[in-house]
């Protein structure tokens, strides 16, 4: 089975802090990406990525970065959190080119900005 | 105009009736649709997904796809109390390669 690994399920940071949620895969997939869920307004993509060191924008890339060292590793970064980015984070992963894939689903990051 | 828009719900069906789910899209150059379950708490998992026009069937789910219409639609066939949960019906953006989800419809199976 494949599994997508999100680090941590619950985060509670202050505003201005500075945020990494890491997100492993263990199936060699090529594209990986970075979603946040909110109530009433679905899954919005912030990052994706197609191979190593490659990144491309979503929808709603303001206030994100990413990084992919290595193949199995995507992570999202909030250089500086604000409460705007409370919300659920969905990592998932595909095999192939995701008009034709589908989408592996981490279990979720829920973070919390006072 | 939401580039996927789908009815919020909640959508209340009697178990073992027919549970009829809706989504409409505005990429007339979509090519791949994809119907998603999402438990309450969980991650979502892919069930369907459909490519051509007309019916696609696997089990007591059937996909259907209209592209002239741009319209997608998920029929779940004897409805059980298990396939409450909110159903996201996904699409391709023909131009950047990624998938758009919908907000999802929630749907209520009473007993």
């Amino acid at each position: 089975d494949v599994k997508v690994t999100q680090s941590s399920r619950y985060l509670v940071k202050r505003t201005g802090e500075k945020v990494f949620l890491e997100c492993v895969q263990d199936m060699d997939h090529e594209n990986m990406f970075w979603y946040r869920q909110d109530p009433g307004l679905g899954l919005r993509l912030i990052y994706f990525s197609y191979d190593v060191k490659m990144k491309e924008k979503g929808d709603i890339p303001e206030g994100y970065s990413v990084s992919r060292e290595k193949k199995e590793r995507f992570s999202l970064i909030l250089e500086s959190a604000s409460t705007n980015q409370t919300s659920m984070y969905l990592c998932a992963s595909s095999l192939s080119r995701p008009n034709t894939g589908e989408l592996f689903f981490g279990e979720g990051s829920r973070l919390t900005v006072l | 105009q939401k580039e996927v828009e789908q009815n919020s719900g909640p959508l209340s069906v009697p178990e073992g009736a027919i549970a009829s789910l809706n989504c409409t899209y505005s990429d007339r150059g979509s090519q791949s649709f994809f119907w998603y379950r999402q438990y309450s708490g969980k991650s979502p998992e892919l069930i369907m997904f459909i490519y051509s026009n007309g019916d696609k069937e696997d089990g007591r789910f059937t996909a259907q796809l209209n592209k002239a219409s741009q319209y997608v639609s998920l029929l779940i066939r004897d409805s059980q109390p298990s396939d409450s949960a909110t159903y996201l019906c996904a699409v391709d953006h023909s131009s950047a390669s990624k998938i758009i989800f919908g907000s999802g419809t929630r749907l209520s199976i009473r007993p």
